[in-house]
């Protein structure tokens, strides 16, 4: 089957890192991509991991395994504007179709003065 | 600027009734999705379109139809077969089926 796991919440302090974990198990894998959303608001791309390695976009980076099946993203230096659902997606094959984005429920990350 | 525009951006509907949801993008993308966003669970794919005239069934099509008759435009009709259709509903575009997904501002649907 597919499944995509994040942890549901998270607390971090103003002007400190937090790394969110992204795990997967998806048959066939494609990309996997990070969306920023704010409560009641559409996702925004953040970034997008197809090789292993480190992507680092200013504040934001994420990181791929895909031996492991795990991804994460961090952000540095935060914000209280950071304070957002940030969700993992798989683009993966399944349904006998391909390309097919598979989100994870989100992560809600609450930033503390 | 170029975008993705749904409208409205809420919508009641009665019992028994069709409503259609309206998603046009002017960044000349091919791929074009609609989603379904509910409370505590991940957003779940409705139907996708690759292309003009074609159009697939995501994970929960039942009680959905769309149409894609211009580039431009995938308009998703909620149809009374659906019996629970209070959600957040997100329209997306990529350039293919392998780049980002750029979203809408979504419609949130509701039963009077």
């Amino acid at each position: 089957g597919q499944n995509i796991d994040q942890p549901t919440e998270m607390t971090a302090t103003e002007g400190a890192i937090v790394q969110i974990n992204c795990t997967y198990q998806t048959s066939g894998f494609n990309g996997l991509f990070w969306y920023q959303q704010h409560a009641g608001e559409a996702p925004t791309f953040l970034s997008y991991n197809v090789l292993d390695g480190l992507e680092e976009k200013g504040r934001f980076s994420s990181f791929l395994s895909r031996s492991k099946g795990y991804s994460y993203l961090l952000l540095k230096e935060l914000q209280m504007k950071d304070s957002a659902s940030y969700l993992c997606a798989v683009n993966s094959e399944y349904g006998g179709a391909t390309n097919k984005l598979i989100f994870g429920t989100g992560t809600l990350l609450a930033v503390q003065p | 600027d170029g975008g993705i525009t749904q409208s409205p951006k809420y919508l009641f509907r009665k019992e028994g009734q069709n409503v259609t949801l309206s998603c046009e993008q002017n960044l000349n993308h091919d791929a074009m999705y609609w989603y379904r966003q509910d409370p505590g669970q991940g957003l779940r794919l409705i139907y996708y379109s690759q292309i003009v005239n074609d159009f697939q069934k995501g994970d929960i099509a039942e009680g959905y139809s769309v149409s894609r008759e211009k580039k431009e435009s995938f308009p998703l009709t909620v149809t009374s077969a659906q019996k629970n259709p209070t959600a957040f509903y997100l329209c997306a575009s990529s350039k293919t089926g392998r780049t980002p997904q750029h979203f809408g501002d979504g419609t949130r649907l509701s039963i009077l």
